[in-house]
């Protein structure tokens, strides 16, 4: 298996511009988070999806945050407008029910606001 | 809420010294707790686990006791290796019905010189 894939690995745009985040999750794997890692915060959990129902978006830090699941092999995470506050590396990580909770993260997204 | 505090970090050590790194957790139930280590460049990757009080995790000569009565799950390795620098994060899991995440701590990072 090829793991949690993640696109782009780096994302570099200007304040105010939309910025898309793209995630597959491990084939079958019925869990998928979204996280976001900054020095001062550490790993935050934005939302997280079972069955590709948001179950949880309470670290969703505000209106300009977005994601969606329109099927069991990929997620999106939106940021419209995105601001210079917003770079960060953003994780994606999937896990299967019943798998002693392991979670499998994807290589991540480094992205940067100017 | 539930939390986990994690020594901060930098920690720099010489290749095989002993290495500790404590974690402490606040949970309102009976977390399972975890470690998680990043390679650079790479995203998390499940380090040991253990679910229940007095189990120890082990991988890769790192260990870990979850101790109850104090709350903690420091992990520990008894002679470090360069290729062991990375961070570190000590997580927490209280899962339930269809309320499922892990809370990670700010992580540690770990430097181990020839």
């Amino acid at each position: 298996d090829a793991g949690v894939i993640q696109s782009p690995r780096h994302e570099v745009t200007e304040m105010g511009q939309e910025v898309t985040l793209r995630c597959k999750p491990i084939s079958g794997h019925d869990y998928l988070f979204w996280y976001r890692q900054t020095m001062m915060r550490g790993l935050e959990l934005l939302i997280y999806f079972n069955n590709n129902v948001p179950i949880d978006d309470s670290g969703m830090p505000e209106d300009r945050f977005s994601a969606k699941m329109p099927n069991a092999s990929f997620s999106t995470l939106k940021i419209q407008p995105s601001e210079p506050r917003d770079s960060a590396v953003y994780f994606c990580a999937s896990r299967l029910q019943g798998s002693n909770e392991k979670l499998f993260f994807g290589s991540g997204t480094q992205l940067s606001v100017l | 809420g539930d939390s986990v505090t994690q020594m901060e970090g930098p920690v720099t050590l010489s290749e095989e010294a002993f290495l500790t790194i404590n974690c402490t957790y606040t949970a309102t139930g009976y977390p399972s707790l975890f470690w998680y280590v990043q390679y650079p460049g790479e995203g998390l990757q499940l380090l040991l686990k253990a679910t229940k009080a007095d189990d120890k995790g082990s991988n890769k000569g790192f260990e870990a006791t979850y101790r109850k009565e104090t709350t903690s799950f420091h992990l520990e390795k008894g002679s470090v290796q360069v290729s062991d620098s990375a961070v570190y994060f000590c997580a927490l899991s209280l899962s339930g019905g269809s309320n499922y995440k892990l809370t990670f701590g700010k992580g540690t990072l770990l430097t181990v010189n020839p």
